[in-house]
């Protein structure tokens, strides 16, 4: 079974603090993947990544940076943390990009900004 | 743009009804169609996929899906339905041409169970 691990199930910062969220996933997954999930609005993504060093925006990545310097690990970086950012943030991974590949989730982080 | 449209947010049933979850795609071209899961504090759990060539496609516990391509729909079934399904339910679709393979996901339908 694919493990998709996040560091934290709840996690509480300060109003422009830098905010790191770790992911890491145990099956050579070449593509990661960053949401956040808000109450009645499902999941937007935030990054995305085919490869080590690779990144691309999704749909929703201001105020967020993200790095992936080996393949298994995937973070995700709030610059300066701010109250709109409170939410629950999770990670994917999937072997390839498309088809039907599907996205192995994490068990998310929920994060509160104060 | 692909959009996906869960028809009511919130569904409740007694324990042993039949579950319906509705969820509808705009692609004219048919897109790969996903059902995901997530319980209370948890991540998204794949419940099933379609494979192209079948319209209805079985899940893990009891779930199974009907792909109608002249309906643009995907509507989650199951025949009678357990306290233990009580979760969050959210249709996804990746279209086949869609650059970087990217799921887009509905609003999710938060189901309750009534014993």
């Amino acid at each position: 079974d694919v493990k998709v691990t996040q560091s934290s199930r709840y996690l509480v910062k300060r109003t422009g603090e830098k905010v790191f969220l770790e992911c890491v996933q145990d099956m050579d997954h070449e593509n990661m993947f960053w949401y956040r999930q808000d109450p009645g609005l499902g999941l937007r993504l935030i990054y995305f990544s085919y490869d080590v060093k690779m990144k691309e925006k999704g749909d929703i990545p201001e105020g967020y940076s993200v790095s992936r310097e080996k393949k298994e690990r995937f973070s995700l970086i709030l610059e300066s943390a701010s109250t709109n950012q409170t939410s629950m943030y999770l990670c994917a991974s999937s072997l390839w990009v498309g088809g039907n590949q599907p996205q192995h989730f994490g068990d998310g982080t929920r994060l509160s900004i104060l | 743009a692909q959009s996906v449209t869960q028809l009511g947010s919130h569904v409740s049933v007694s324990e042993g009804a039949l579950v319906l979850l509705r969820c509808n795609y705009s692609s004219s071209v048919p897109p790969y169609l996903f059902w995901y899961v997530q319980y209370p504090n948890q991540g998204l759990q794949l419940l099933l996929k379609y494979t192209t060539g079948a319209t209805l496609v079985k899940g893990i516990n009891g779930f199974e899906a009907e792909f109608k391509k002249s309906e643009t729909s995907f509507h989650l079934t199951k025949p009678s339905a357990h306290m233990s399904d009580a979760a969050e339910y959210f249709c996804a679709v990746r279209d086949p041409g869609n650059q970087g393979g990217k799921l887009i996901f509905g609003q999710g339908t938060e189901l309750s169970v009534k014993p």
